[in-house]
């Protein structure tokens, strides 16, 4: 059984398109993360939720927009993609009381045409 | 947050054992420090977290010294499969765990 998993895994849309990235985890975990990693490998908190709130909203444009229907599950919505767009985007979860032990989905691999 | 700096790289031969150390000079009382391992297109792993002094898993050892301001991830007897980016991260909970990855480092190990 996944533990955290992401849809789709590779998702190829044109400037300009609206697209959803889903995920979802089944270990229980109160929070949630999303992770964007560029061409350069270079791995970049966005948002992170806990409970269904958003408790980390790092410098993101606000054509990203995070929704959690319920703790076990953190979609990315993104409005009007543009190349810069293109990456990695991983979720990622993390129990209470764990530290930093954080549990990451495959990735989703973005391209924008 | 504490930065976080190791070497860029670093090579090994199966069966060594493999010592990459992070520094974290402005780490701060409440920070965690934890490891992580990336294979090329998957998400990163979970190696070994700690606090202070030595943590051991059936993977890795951690170890910290008093001053708390690096820390060593040990790598008993690499093989192959052990080729992969390591991520130092250092953090503590501030309204949430906000965690942030350095470069990394990456160990190619040659048989």
């Amino acid at each position: 059984d996944t533990a955290v998993s992401q849809t789709p895994k590779y998702l190829v849309t044109q400037m300009g398109n609206d697209k959803s990235i889903k995920c979802e985890q089944n270990l229980g975990h109160d929070t949630m993360y999303w992770y964007k990693q560029d061409s350069k490998k270079f791995l970049k908190i966005m948002f992170s939720y806990n409970n269904k709130e958003l408790i980390i909203n790092e410098t993101v444009p606000n054509r990203f927009s995070p929704k959690s229907p319920d703790k076990a599950h953190l979609n990315l919505h993104i409005n009007s993609l543009e190349l810069g767009d293109s990456a990695v985007y991983f979720c990622a979860s993390k129990g209470q009381g764990s530290g930093n032990e954080q549990y990451f989905g495959p990735g989703t691999r973005l391209t924008v045409t | 947050l504490a930065k976080t700096t190791q070497p860029i790289s670093m090579d090994s031969y199966e069966g060594q054992e493999v010592n990459i150390t992070c520094s974290h000079n402005n780490i701060a009382t409440n920070d965690y420090i934890t490891w992580y391992q990336q294979f090329p297109s998957q998400g990163p792993r979970f190696i070994i977290q700690g606090y202070k002094t030595k943590v051991t898993n059936e993977v890795a050892s951690l170890f910290i010294p008093a001053d708390r301001k690096s820390s060593t991830l040990s790598l008993p007897r690499v093989s192959l499969s052990d080729t992969a980016v390591y991520y130092c991260l250092v953090g503590g909970y501030t309204g949430g765990f906000k965690t942030i990855f350095g470069a990394g480092t990456r160990l190619f190990v040659k048989a």
